[in-house]
């Protein structure tokens, strides 16, 4: 079955220091790929996607994913930690079938900043 | 635009209860979706629609009945309440965009979710 994995459920940094949440997905058509953020008490805000375009993908809030079809992955990242980027982060590719623009959802990965 | 909005915000059920979550989007899209999200579980598509008057189960749709007779609203009801429906319910929405390309839609875009507890 199609799968989105999120390594690591919870990820912990320094306020300043690089973030990495890691993606790994299946897709047996050329993969959609997308970022969410939730944050505390509200609904899931778009954060970046890849459509097929340039591999390195820029978001808002200083984000960046990069798609490496090689490794079927797509790991987001952001050179410096703010404290309010302490959220959950999901990752999403579109379903391999049907005309019903279906995404596939990892679990998330829970990122707290510490100051 | 206000975007995908959801009422109530919070709900509490007695067990055995009904109730019908609202969600409306005003951009025009034909795709809908109802999610319900657990701590640790991610997101569960409950229902979803490709335009009004179709709509098909997604993987939780038991206890759960969907509608959509126009483009805007998609609500959901909950009859016959129980413990296991304590969640958040997430209503989003997306856009047809293009079949090819680039900005190909597939983008949802969610609401600030109604927090559902059964007792």
């Amino acid at each position: 079955a199609q799968s989105v994995t999120q390594l690591g459920s919870h990820v912990s940094v320094s306020e300043g220091a690089l973030v990495l949440l890691r993606c790994n997905y299946s897709s047996s058509v050329p993969p959609y790929l997308f970022w969410y953020v939730q944050y505390p008490n509200q609904g899931l805000q778009l954060l970046l996607k890849y459509t097929s375009a340039a591999t390195l993908v820029k978001g808002i809030n200083g984000f960046e994913a990069e798609f490496k079809k090689s490794e079927t992955s797509f790991h987001l990242t952001k050179p410096s930690a703010h404290m309010s980027d302490a959220a959950e982060y999901f990752c999403a590719v579109r379903a391999n079938a049907g005309n019903n623009r279906k995404l596939i959802w990892g679990l998330g990965t829970s990122l707290a900043v510490n100051p | 635009n206000a975007g995908v909005t959801q009422t109530p915000k919070f709900r509490i059920l007695k067990i055995g209860q009904s109730m019908t979550l609202q969600c409306t989007q005003d951009m025009n899209h034909n795709y809908m979706y109802w999610y319900r999200q657990d701590p640790g579980m991610g997101l569960k598509l409950i229902y979803y629609s490709v335009g009004a008057g179709i709509t098909d189960k997604g993987e939780v749709p038991n206890g759960y009945n969907v509608s959509r007779s126009t483009t805007e609203d998609f609500p959901l009801r909950l009859e016959l309440a129980a413990p296991s429906q304590t969640s958040v319910y997430f209503c989003a929405s997306s856009p047809p965009g293009r079949s090819t390309g680039q900005g190909s839609g597939y983008e949802q875009y969610f609401g600030p979710g109604t927090r559902l507890t059964v007792t």
